[in-house]
């Protein structure tokens, strides 16, 4: 069984910074493309960054460039997701899902909240 | 970016009746190497996270329901859902992936 457990979530001040992981289960996780996508409450999806399955390539949408990194460890089967200079605008879940295209399995997510 | 918009934003559906979700990409989203097109469907209930519905735009994935369908190409996508049950409830999404970064339609709610 699939399975994506992300962890890493909480309160933070604006401009503060948090560091979401991600533990990969029940699949090869080395062969997949993955990737961070977020909803914010009561909002839609935006696919916020993903990454090849080597770590050699990343893609983040404009807003977050500079301010977020992803990465993974192979290894472990783990996904990473760095993030400085939040906003609170960037309150919302995170999930972590397989694939670049279509996503096709997520996690159930964590929850950030960005307020003083 | 291209733009992905649905509608309706909303829809109530008897059990039992055929529900239509809309969905228009602002650039056609075909895949240059095929004959497909780069659309995918999420269903996500209350509380839970999106599941994918389809990818191609009519390819069904693993475990979904034959009452769902996914039909289009170009810019102009649909799914259907030829008899609405009580379990359908929910947001559904579209999504292209022709370009990067993928983006979603704002989600259409179905009710009964």
């Amino acid at each position: 069984e699939v399975q994506l457990v992300e962890s890493g979530g909480g309160l933070v001040q604006p401009g503060g910074s948090l560091r979401l992981s991600c533990e990969a289960s029940g699949f090869t996780f080395s062969i997949y493309w993955m990737s961070w996508v977020r909803q914010a409450p009561g909002k839609g999806l935006e696919c916020v960054a993903c990454i090849n399955p080597g770590g050699s390539e990343e893609y983040y949408v404009d807003s977050v460039k500079g301010r977020f990194t992803i990465s993974r460890d192979n290894a472990k089967n783990a996904l990473f997701l760095q993030m400085n200079s939040l906003r609170a605008e960037e309150s919302a879940v995170y999930y972590c899902a397989r694939g670049h295209w279509q996503f096709e399995e997520w996690g159930q997510g964590t929850l950030v909240t960005v307020s003083s | 970016d291209i733009v992905m918009t649905q509608s309706p934003d909303s829809l109530a559906v008897s059990l039992g009746e055929r529900a239509t979700v809309n969905c228009k990409s602002s650039q056609n989203v075909f895949y240059s190497s095929g004959s497909k097109s780069c659309l995918a469907w999420y269903q996500q209930k209350p509380g839970q996270p999106p599941k994918l519905l389809f990818y191609w735009a009519t390819s069904r994935y693993s475990g979904v329901p034959d009452r769902f369908s996914g039909s289009g190409s170009g810019t102009d996508f649909t799914l259907t859902i030829s008899s609405l049950q009580a379990e359908d409830v929910a947001v559904y999404y579209c999504q292209q992936y022709s370009t990067t970064p993928p983006t979603f339609g704002q989600g259409t709610k179905v009710e009964i």
